[in-house]
């Protein structure tokens, strides 16, 4: 079945402790990013790729990292996470940067930093 | 500097009753519109966008470039319409657009 995949999909952390989602599509898609979805805020670009090894911060890129250095997958690293990064994270696909593509999305990883 | 604007966090209507979800945008060039929806506890998907100037599950959108303007309408809402709306705006040039999304609306239909 054609799909992004992040994992986990929940997880507790505490402040300062490293930490990685992974995301992971199986539709041969060159164009990668990630969300981070806040009430009352909506969706906000974290960081996007274009394709294996090209990547461009998004508008919150913050405290966050990322790496593309296959096509199918795009981690997204909290090297010391605080508690503003509580959040519900999307990662999503498309088969090009184009415009008329349409996004795939992950079923999204909630993470509560104490 | 490209944006979606969605003037409504939260609509609410009874069953039956028409429904207008509001998406605004502002971009000089030509806009590639979409709109994506969230159900409880699911994944985004998209709904429509305006290139295929289709409806889906009753839902209709239309690009009015004047009023840069991209509702979203549906003539009598179902409580299954309960959902998180986003507008999204692909934006760019040659061969890479960059969407960005508005902070959505959500609406929910009374029985």
């Amino acid at each position: 079945e054609a799909q992004v995949t992040q994992n986990p999909r929940y997880l507790i952390t505490v402040t300062g402790k490293k930490l990685t989602v992974t995301c992971s599509q199986n539709m041969n898609h060159e164009y990668m990013s990630w969300y981070r979805q806040d009430p009352g805020l909506g969706l906000r670009q974290i960081y996007y790729s274009m394709n294996v090894e090209v990547t461009d911060k998004g508008d919150v890129p913050e405290g966050y990292k990322v790496s593309r250095k296959e096509k199918r997958n795009f981690p997204l690293i909290l090297e010391s996470p605080s508690p503003n990064q509580t959040s519900l994270y999307f990662c999503a696909s498309s088969l090009y940067p184009s415009g008329a593509n349409v996004l795939t999305f992950g079923a999204g990883s909630r993470l509560t930093v104490l | 500097a490209q944006r979606v604007t969605q003037p409504e966090k939260l609509l609410s209507v009874f069953k039956g009753a028409p429904v207008e979800l509001k998406c605004n945008y502002s971009y000089s060039g030509s806009p590639e519109l979409f709109w994506y929806v969230q159900y409880s506890r699911q994944r985004l998907q998209l709904l429509l966008r305006h290139i295929s100037r289709e409806s889906i599950k009753g839902f209709t959108a239309d690009l009015n470039k004047g009023e840069t303007s991209f509702h979203l309408k549906k003539p009598f809402a179902q409580e299954e319409d309960s959902a998180m709306y986003y507008c999204a705006l692909k934006f760019g040039s040659g061969g890479s657009y960059i969407p960005t999304f508005g902070r959505g609306t959500s609406l929910i239909v009374h029985p």
